[in-house]
């Protein structure tokens, strides 16, 4: 049961425009979310994090937005660069619990 | 400043041999995961704990054993590896609370023979 799913496992897009990821979550009962980014070899790290209570995060280029009533979050990244070519997870977390549960990913290839 | 780090890096075992991962952080942070990454399922969680001693299961744990006699380790182990087992294995760390992200290790690829 994927209660986290990243339906695209790749994108591309072209240096300098919008990149827009997507992820949808069954389980109603997520209250925090967040997007790690994760090159080759090297272990995931952190990007953005949105509260349940919000519906809007931004930091730099990056802006995270969550649609509770579709259980649905986006992460964009404008204006994209060569450096944001990555795999992308976003991850969910139940109140009171540092599990998180992590979607399968997708690719971002930015084309210079 | 060390953060997290993960031994070996790269490991290749036979059928039915025990091996062992090492997880070490700096940061005395009370929780530690272990994750393993496989292709179409992402991050899967093996195993957790909370604190030194406090130990619990994830989706993913038949086969895996853990231990956490100190709050800066958090060793996995094999019990004897399978095929499925092959796998790249990350570790992670977090204070805890509402605002903390885990932070990962480097991982370690492991390969089953």
């Amino acid at each position: 049961d994927q209660q986290v799913k990243q339906n695209s496992p790749s994108l591309s897009v072209q240096e300098g425009r919008i990149s827009i990821l997507n992820c949808d979550y069954t389980n109603s009962m997520f209250d925090y979310f967040l997007w790690y980014k994760k090159y080759p070899a090297e272990g995931p790290t952190f990007l953005i994090s949105i509260s349940s209570i919000k519906d809007k995060n931004e930091d730099g280029r990056f802006t995270v937005f969550l649609n509770k009533s579709a259980k649905h979050l986006s992460l964009h990244i404008v204006p994209s660069q060569p450096g944001d070519s990555a795999v992308y997870f976003c991850a969910a977390r139940r109140p009171g619990n540092e599990k998180l549960t992590f979607g399968t990913g997708t690719r971002l290839t930015i084309i210079p | 400043d060390a953060g997290i780090t993960q031994s070996p890096r790269y490991k290749i075992t036979e059928t039915g041999r025990q091996v062992t991962l090492m997880c070490h952080q700096t940061w005395s942070h009370s929780y530690m995961f272990w994750y393993r990454q496989d292709l179409g399922h992402g991050l899967r969680l093996i195993y957790y704990s909370a604190a030194a001693d406090i130990t619990d299961k994830g989706e993913v744990s038949d086969g895996y054993v853990v231990s956490r006699s100190k709050t800066e380790n958090f060793p996995l182990t094999l019990e004897s590896a399978t095929r499925s087992q092959t796998s790249v294995y990350f570790c992670a760390s977090t204070k805890g609370g509402l605002a903390y992200e885990q932070y990962f290790g480097p991982g370690t690829r492991l390969t089953v023979t």
